[in-house]
Formats: structure tokens, C-alpha cells, sequence
């Protein structure tokens, strides 16, 4: 299994522009969430679905901010209009049932200038 | 809502030093995940602690989960280069919600080692 899979791995865009990152899951996991990584806030969770379905996105910070999950092997994530404050390394995990191990993406890494 | 805290934010030991990380949750947990972050990586999966008082042991490492379920510690023997990276530990929601599958992360320790 290749794992989960996100892309592109780095972006780099100017503010204003809309952003979209790419995620496949394991295949079989029917959790993913979206995670954001930052120096000063840690790994945040922005938003979850369950078998496709978002289940809590107390997290999004912003209507620019919104996630989708159109089937059971892809989601997005996209930010409209980009922000030079939303920087940050973003990652996909993907699992299975509950309380089980979450497996990360490689992450992408988002710089808006 | 849920918070997992953790301490200390950084850590730097000699090599072959020991280190401890803690984590600490406002509520009860189900259980709790450690994971770790090598330095440009992506978070691990280590282990998941179930049982209240639970103690578990990977070669160095030594996870503990606490009686009342809201503080984990992993602790790390005799450290080596190969263990510099993040350690997080992760929650899912309260128990007194019925479970769910959030998974919140702390913050995460730090640590560098010094050869």
C-alpha cells in the first residue's frame, strides 16, 4: 500500500489566490481528517470525515477554508482567498474504525507570499 | 472542549541521557496515542495506551497511562541521535461524550540530543 497520498507536496501562491490540496487515503479507511501544523499553534485539527461525511469542522478557522470529501479515495481541501497567515505544513491522515492509529501524509507544505 | 496539554515544549539531553515527555488531558480519556515527528516528517504512529494504569515498553522507550486516565508520560532510556524528533501524544474525544473519532494532538515535546 502506498500509504496516504497528498499533493502537491509544496505550493507556493500570492495572497488572494485560491488554493487547493489533494488527499487519497488508505484505501479502507473510512476516517480522514485535516490537520495544520504551525510553529506557534502545533498540529490543528481543522476538520474530520467519517464515510465521507464531515463529521466536525469546529476547527476550519475561516469561510476561506473549506473541505470536501466527494467519495471514499479522495478529499480536498481549499482555501479561498489565500491568506500570508495561512503558511503552514498541511496533513491528511487516513484510519479505520475508532480508536485505532491514524496514518499521516507526507504533508504539503503551503507558503503564501 | 477537549485539551491535551503537553510538557516540556523542548528538550535537549546529552546522548545516552534519559527523557520524559507528559501529557495531560481536562477530561477522561478513552485512550491515548503517541506519535513522533522526525525533524521535515510527518507524524508516526508509536502505540496506544487502553487501560488505566497501563505500562508499555518498546526497547527504550516506556509509555505509561495514568489510573484516572487523563496523563500519559513516554519516557526514553539512554537516548540516542536516532531519537531526536516531536513526540505527541493524541486523545480522542471525552468518554462522557460516547466516544468519537476526533483525534486531538498536543502540542508535542521537542528533542534534540547532543552526541
Amino acid at each position: 500500500d502506498a500509504g496516504v497520498i497528498q499533493s502537491p507536496r509544496h505550493e507556493v501562491t500570492e495572497m488572494g489566490q485560491e488554493v487547493t490540496l489533494r488527499c487519497k487515503p488508505i484505501s479502507g479507511h473510512n476516517s480522514l481528517f485535516w490537520y495544520r501544523q504551525t510553529m506557534m499553534r502545533g498540529l490543528e485539527l481543522l476538520i474530520y470525515f467519517n464515510n465521507n461525511v464531515p463529521i466536525d469542522d469546529s476547527g476550519m478557522p475561516e469561510d476561506r477554508f473549506s473541505a470536501k470529501m466527494p467519495n471514499a479515495s479522495f478529499s480536498t481541501l481549499k482555501i479561498q482567498p489565500s491568506e500570508p497567515r495561512d503558511s503552514a505544513v498541511y496533513f491528511c491522515a487516513s484510519r479505520v474504525g475508532w480508536s485505532t492509529e491514524a496514518f499521516f501524509g507526507q504533508g504539503t507544505r503551503l507558503t503564501v507570499v | 472542549g477537549q485539551q491535551v496539554m503537553q510538557i516540556p515544549q523542548y528538550q535537549h539531553v546529552q546522548e545516552g541521557e534519559d527523557f520524559t515527555t507528559y501529557c495531560n488531558s481536562s477530561t477522561t480519556l478513552s485512550n491515548i496515542q503517541w506519535y513522533k515527528q522526525r525533524p521535515g516528517g510527518h507524524p508516526v504512529f508509536l502505540i496506544q495506551l487502553v487501560k488505566s494504569g497501563e505500562v508499555k515498553k518498546q526497547k527504550r522507550l516506556t509509555f505509561q497511562f495514568g489510573e484516572a486516565k487523563k496523563n500519559s508520560s513516554l519516557h526514553i532510556t539512554a537516548t540516542q541521535t536516532t531519537d531526536v524528533g516531536t513526540y505527541f501524544c493524541a486523545g480522542p474525544n471525552p468518554v462522557t461524550q460516547g466516544g468519537s473519532e476526533k483525534l486531538v494532538f498536543g502540542k508535542g515535546t521537542k528533542l534534540t540530543v547532543n552526541p
